[in-house]
């Protein structure tokens, strides 16, 4: 069965600064797709990017971008100039396809003034 | 991407009774999904709702306790039925077009007392 790890339950980083967030996945498969989704407070779920994984360049969204590492199973996620409506919980996901969407347990992330 | 509305955004039910969740889209949809995400946690795929078809269930979630209706590519119901303190979590609708791209609605806020 295919598996999602965040490692970091929670991390704090001053505005302007950048910080990457950890995700490492379990799959046999070839053929999938990885996310990262943000969940500000009491606010709606967004998807920030999404990589496939047959593409070797690493995906990139404005101050979002990841570093795939596929044979590591590893999908790191990036935020440069870090701002405070940055704070939030950011999930990482897994989808084999096609199939259901399977998130990790999420890293909540503190942008401090 | 979707403009998703859920309905109610929140609500306290006494335990026993039954609550009916709407999702409602601004356009049509391939895929709609129920989840659900208790207190502080990650996202637990309850069901595919299925248009004109038995939606479609996840280990350990039954069609009697919570009944999904998908009756147009635009709407979906889930209900939560005999309700428990366990039950209390937040009730997520989300949608997609292509498998790889769901969007989140706003959530329903539930607590059972």
């Amino acid at each position: 069965a295919q598996t999602v790890t965040q490692s970091q339950p929670e991390m704090s980083v001053q505005e302007a600064e950048t910080v990457t967030l950890s995700c490492t996945y379990d799959t046999s498969e070839n053929n999938y797709y990885l996310f990262w989704y943000k969940q500000p407070p009491s606010r709606q779920m967004i998807l920030v990017i999404r990589q496939e994984a047959y593409k070797q360049q690493n995906a990139t969204e404005n101050r979002f971008s990841v570093n795939f590492q596929k044979a590591a199973k590893s999908f790191s996620l990036k935020i440069s100039d870090s701002q405070l409506g940055d704070t939030a919980m950011y999930f990482c996901a897994f989808m084999n396809v096609p199939d259901k969407i399977i998130f990790g347990k999420g890293t909540r992330l503190h942008i401090l003034p | 991407s979707a403009v998703i509305s859920q309905k109610p955004s929140r609500d306290i039910c006494q335990r026993g009774t039954s609550l009916t969740i709407q999702c409602q889209v601004d356009s049509q949809v391939t895929m709609m999904f129920w989840y659900r995400q208790q207190p502080g946690q990650s996202l637990t795929l309850i069901a595919t709702a299925n248009q004109g078809s038995e939606a479609t269930y996840e280990s350990g979630f039954v069609i009697d306790k919570f009944p999904i209706s998908r009756p147009n590519l635009t709407f979906s119901t889930l209900t939560v039925s005999n309700m428990s303190p366990e039950d209390s979590s937040i009730y997520l609708c989300s949608v997609a077009r292509v498998s790889y791209e769901q969007y989140f609605g706003p959530g329903t806020r539930l607590t059972v007392t």
